[in-house]
């Protein structure tokens, strides 16, 4: 089983709705993060949580929001969704107590904002 | 801040043929770096790291140098495949003493390899 691991893996909804995009994670880490990715923009970071208590904005938080639930479960919402919204999501673990800082990904959410 | 600038793609090559993939970072002090991988349809993996000047991480072919003078990380294979075919992230975390940041990514080179 993945370790990572993200609900829906694709998504197709209307301008205005609001959508919740789920992360699980099965590794242990405390470290949890949104990125999107856009073609030719690369990762763009949208939020980041080190632990339970302590989310973060990143780069491009507008238009969203996160609760993170457990230490093992991260969500991504988007309140009211817009066109421009459109993208694949992706979240990450890490956990750098163990000394070694890279992420840990999951599969991918493709939301489609008509 | 922190950044990271690779080669912009697309990198269209024949099988067999050699690959370099260019990494320039911008940090204060000595970050670790990494090359992650992303094949069609998937999330990104992690390809390769290393944590300090002079460091050469390597996996499955790939091998890219930490080079401090230059402040490169440079992503090389002598002999691409078709299953080679992927975009690829150079990215790098904080120095130490600052780990409370989340990576820092390019944003990308995709690489195509023709029978």
């Amino acid at each position: 089983d993945a370790d990572v691991t993200q609900t829906p893996r694709n998504r197709i909804t209307k301008t205005g709705k609001r959508i919740m995009l789920e992360c699980s994670q099965t590794k242990g880490h405390d470290r949890m993060y949104w990125y999107r990715q856009d073609p030719g923009l690369g990762l763009r970071l949208i939020y980041y949580s080190f632990d339970v208590k302590d989310i973060n904005k990143g780069e491009i938080s507008d238009g969203y929001s996160v609760s993170r639930q457990a230490q093992a479960k991260f969500s991504l919402s988007l309140e009211s969704a817009i066109p421009n919204q459109t993208a694949l999501y992706f979240c990450a673990t890490s956990d750098p107590s163990v000394g070694s800082y890279e992420q840990y990904f999951g599969p991918g959410t493709r939301l489609t904002v008509t | 801040g922190d950044s990271v600038t690779q080669m912009e793609g697309p990198v269209t090559l024949s099988e067999e043929a050699f690959l370099t993939i260019n990494c320039t970072y911008t940090a204060t002090g000595y970050p670790s770096l990494f090359w992650y991988v992303q094949y069609p349809g998937e999330g990104l993996q992690l390809l390769l790291k290393a944590t300090k000047a002079d460091d050469k991480g390597s996996n499955k072919g790939f091998e890219a140098t930490y080079r401090k003078e230059t402040t490169s990380f440079h992503l090389e294979k002598g002999s691409v495949q078709v299953s080679d075919s992927a975009v690829y992230f150079c990215a790098l975390s904080a120095p130490r003493g600052q780990r409370n940041t989340p990576l820092v990514f390019g944003k990308g080179t995709r690489l195509s390899v023709i029978a």
